[in-house]
């Protein structure tokens, strides 16, 4: 089992380039997130999603979006990156139980 | 204000010692309270889960929650090196999102 797996595992991005963050679990979760961990910040929901088909906005959604066509996959899209974009993403899944959320090894990103 | 507050840290413990690691909150619609473990460079882990108010102990860790005075502990025993990491405080209403702590950085020192 390889739980929650995020790629890449760093990444430079020039200001106003695109990417996408991947993320997959093989828990058969039904329920995933993404998550912004700034230093001294503590972690901020970005988006999440239920099930495949439907996503929801969390705290600070604004210039990130998401689809979820499959049960195992998650992808965040940075459409034109930012410097307040620099930051370390995490993604994780739980089943109907929120509380136990399983998370992948982050991304660190970095906007010049 | 934020809706939950927790100290930064870092804190140094020798080893052997009882650690208390604390989080205060605003919300009162906050009734399942978790603590998370984050080792550098990971990402977090659950160690404890709470439901409302009382304590539970899972080896040499203890949670407490008091909801009265809108706080959460977390206690460590027989503090080890392994412990060293930072522990991150979680709360949520009934609805599904985590409100999450900035983190408290723990050293335990050999």
């Amino acid at each position: 089992n390889a739980g929650v797996t995020q790629t890449p595992k760093f990444r430079i991005l020039k200001i106003g380039q695109s990417m996408t963050l991947q993320c997959t679990q093989d828990m058969n979760h039904n329920y995933m997130y993404w998550y912004r961990q700034d230093p001294g910040m503590g972690l901020k929901l970005i988006y999440y999603s239920v099930g495949a088909g439907i996503t929801d906005k969390g705290e600070v959604p604004n210039g990130y979006n998401v689809s979820r066509s499959t049960t195992e996959d998650f992808p965040l899209r940075l459409e034109l990156a930012a410097p307040s974009q620099t930051s370390v993403y995490f993604c994780a899944s739980s089943d109907y139980s929120v509380e136990t959320q399983y998370f992948g090894p982050g991304t660190r990103l970095l906007v010049l | 204000q934020k809706e939950v507050e927790q100290d930064p840290g870092p804190l140094s413990v020798p080893e052997g010692a009882i650690v208390s690691l604390n989080c205060t909150y605003s919300n009162s619609a906050f009734q399942y309270f978790m603590w998370y473990r984050q080792y550098s460079r990971k990402g977090p882990e659950l160690l404890m889960y709470t439901y409302s108010s009382g304590n539970k102990e899972d080896g040499r860790f203890t949670a407490q929650v008091d909801k009265s005075s809108k706080y959460i502990s977390l206690f460590i025993r027989d503090s080890q090196p392994s412990d060293s990491a930072t522990y991150l405080c979680a709360m949520k209403p009934g609805r599904r999102a985590l409100t999450f702590g900035s983190g408290t950085r723990l050293q335990v020192q050999p």
